[in-house]
């Protein structure tokens, strides 16, 4: 059974660094043609891609968050993290973890974390 | 970026068929696959994965559930429709980073 599940601070102050955490069971991120993604969706708002870790240890990164996102894993203790820096109100959020896999080509996000909300607020 | 257009809202009748579009601002397909994927999402929830490459079937998804397309046009097809399938449908392409999602179309009972 495949299960995720997000972790955060809750609430941070704008230009901090928010750090969160993945923790995952059902799979793991040593074998072929594992990944996981992040993905976050503002309170009524759509969804946007932020990063993914494979793996390999590839790391892919959405542009428009420029050299904010840093993702990384832990396989040993099934976890992946994303940092993001420099946050402000826009970050504002509930941010999701999801499984992917790749097999010739990338599949969609087939198991999701249920989310943790993520308030920047003065 | 690959910008993926949904129409905002769409209103059917129980056991009515419901069709959901997706195009996308330019082709998500390679020579063998439709990289397009749509996904539900309840008030509350997370998204669940309905239909992977555009036409296949994700586990435990009942087989009411049926995607097509090819290119740039694809659709999420419901048939027949029930009153649990009241969310937001969102389509989703992994043909080229950064993957993108179209801005959801939220399924209504007329």
């Amino acid at each position: 059974q495949v299960t995720l599940k997000e972790s955060g601070p809750g609430i941070l102050q704008p230009s901090q660094t928010l750090s969160l955490t993945c923790t995952f069971s059902g799979f793991s991120l040593s074998t072929y043609g594992m990944g996981v993604g992040w993905i976050r969706q503002p309170s009524g708002k759509g969804l946007e891609w932020l990063a993914n870790i494979w793996w390999d240890d590839d790391k892919y990164y959405n542009p428009s968050l420029k050299n904010r996102l840093t993702i990384s894993k832990d396989t040993s203790n099934n976890q992946a993290f994303l940092k993001i820096t420099n946050v402000d109100t826009a970050d504002t959020a509930t941010y999701y973890c999801a499984r992917q896999g790749y097999v010739i080509t990338t599949t969609g996000f087939d198991y999701w974390g249920q989310g943790v909300m993520v308030t920047v607020s003065s | 970026d690959i910008v993926l257009t949904q129409s905002p809202a769409l209103a059917v009748s129980l056991g009515q068929r419901a069709t959901i579009s997706c195009r996308a601002s330019q082709s998500v397909s390679t020579s063998s696959y439709n990289l397009m994927h749509w996904y539900q999402q309840k008030p509350g929830e997370q998204p669940k994965l309905l239909i992977y490459d555009a036409s296949n079937l994700a586990s435990g998804i009942p087989v009411r559930f049926s995607g097509s397309g090819s290119g740039t046009d694809f659709t999420l097809t419901i048939n027949p429709v029930q009153a649990d399938d009241i969310a937001t449908y969102y389509c989703q392409q992994s043909r080229e980073l950064p993957l993108t999602f179209g801005s959801g179309t939220k399924l209504e009972i007329k």
